[in-house]
């Protein structure tokens, strides 16, 4: 069954240093979405992205965070100088169509924040 | 705007019986989907069931089922036999086909105890 890929599945890093988390989306899909979980409370959408710019973002989508499909396989998300609110969980997902009906996500990568 | 609430924080239930937990959400738009997801102990997001707002249909998913009730903006989601696998937080989410809005809106989550 195809799946999400995330890379790491956990990253440690210091505060002011970039990040950058990994997601192989599922190939025949258009669409793609960062969405973040601070640990304890509920999943918050970042952005999405489609035919190579971002569609929709958040208000917690700020200038520090970036998105990138660089190689049409991976797509990426920068953090380009960490605070420590910036620790959490970090979902990427994908869909073939818009109002992502079948959005698959994948299994995340825990971002700790020192 | 669009909210998703989940009034229950945590929940238990005894192998093999049955269990209910709630969400109720707020929209102006018609047409839109619903869903839960699954989130187990590796935090990993398992799409569990879905519904289409324009469907009078509950969807129904092996064990899972729900009570979708449009006028009461109402989406419940019933487990049946559950087993000690279903323990796990599950969030209700929402998403709109309206006015170009790609985003899953979520609700805090339940956290679910499945008892041997």
């Amino acid at each position: 069954e195809p799946e999400v890929t995330q890379t790491p599945s956990h990253q440690v890093t210091q505060m002011g240093q970039e990040v950058i988390l990994r997601c192989v989306p599922i190939s025949n899909h258009l669409y793609f979405y960062w969405y973040r979980q601070i640990l304890g409370q509920k999943v918050e959408f970042l952005v999405s992205f489609y035919n190579n710019e971002i569609s929709e973002k958040s208000e917690i989508f700020d200038d520090q965070f970036s998105v990138e499909r660089p190689d049409g396989s991976n797509f990426t998300l920068k953090i380009r100088s960490t605070k420590l609110e910036d620790s959490a969980m970090y979902f990427c997902a994908s869909s073939d169509r818009v109002a992502h009906t079948e959005a698959f996500f994948g299994q995340g990568t825990r971002l700790t924040v020192v | 705007a669009q909210t998703v609430t989940q009034s229950q924080p945590e929940m238990s239930v005894q192998e093999a019986e049955t269990v209910t937990l709630s969400c109720t959400y707020d929209t102006s738009e018609n047409n839109y989907y619903l869903f839960w997801y699954k989130q187990p102990p590796s935090r990993q997001m398992i799409l569990v069931i879905r519904q289409e707002a324009y469907k009078q249909q509950n969807a129904t998913e092996n064990r899972f089922s729900v009570n979708f009730q449009k006028a009461a903006k109402s989406f419940s989601l019933k487990i049946s036999d559950s087993q000690l696998g279903d323990t796990a937080m599950y969030f209700c989410a929402f998403i709109s086909t309206q006015g170009g809005s790609e985003k899953l809106v979520f609700g805090k989550g339940t956290k679910l105890t499945v008892n041997p």
